[in-house]
């Protein structure tokens, strides 16, 4: 049973638009949802957080947008770029364990 | 230092072979994790060590067994794996579980496990 969705499993943006990667969770005892991204070959690596008791976080080019009520939250990267061009994982924290969602491979083109 | 460092990168054994991967964090992180990561599937968690004890068990086989010989160092030792055990196997560090601290886990590489 997964907790955590990415219903979309690709993405592809253009160079300096905005992308909007989505999640749904199911679990509302949820307390921490992160976004990692990773690149072939390597691990996870974090991106950004929010608690459950905020709506929004912001960092440079990444916002976290979180829906309680929907069980939505979406990340948006603005202006994309090439290096962003990465597989997108949401996660969810409850009881000391993280659980990724499904993964959206994003693409960037020029 | 912000990195976990996992060897060996690659790996492949046979059913009856005994083998150890090895993660190595020096941030003075006292919460360190086991994943296991097949392709095109995200990764799932499988131990989680707290404090140099394992606190979480995600009922995983005991032909895994993990270790935590001290605060900089987790080993997950391998024995009579099949091959639906191949994947990417990804070790990861945080500063402690529960609370704010928890949250941002760093991730090793991982080691590339393939049983044959």
């Amino acid at each position: 049973d997964q907790q955590v969705k990415q219903n979309s499993p690709s993405l592809s943006v253009q160079e300096g638009r905005i992308s909007i990667l989505n999640c749904d969770y199911t679990n509302s005892m949820f307390d921490y949802f992160l976004w990692y991204k990773k690149y072939p070959a390597e691990g996870p690596t974090f991106l950004i957080s929010i608690s459950s008791i905020k709506d929004k976080n912001e960092d440079g080019r990444f916002t976290v947008f979180l829906n309680k009520s929907a069980k939505h939250l979406s990340l948006h990267i603005v202006p994309s770029q090439p290096g962003d061009s990465a597989v997108y994982f949401c996660a969810a924290i409850i009881t000391d364990k993280l659980i990724f969602g499904t993964g959206t491979r994003l693409q960037v083109f020029p | 230092d912000t990195e976990v460092t996992q060897t060996p990168k690659h790996l492949v054994m046979g059913m009856t072979n005994k083998k150890s991967l090895k993660c190595e964090q020096h941030m003075g992180h006292r919460a360190m994790y086991w994943y296991k990561q097949k392709a095109k599937k995200p990764p799932e968690l499988m131990f989680v060590y707290s404090y140099e004890k394992l606190s979480i068990n995600e009922s995983v086989p005991s032909r895994f067994s993990p270790e935590c010989p001290n605060s900089s160092l987790l080993n997950l030792h391998l024995h009579a794996l099949q091959p639906e055990d191949s994947a990417l196997y990804l070790c990861a560090s945080s500063q402690a579980p529960g609370g704010a601290a928890y949250n941002e886990q760093f991730f090793g590489p991982g080691t590339r496990l393939t049983v044959l």
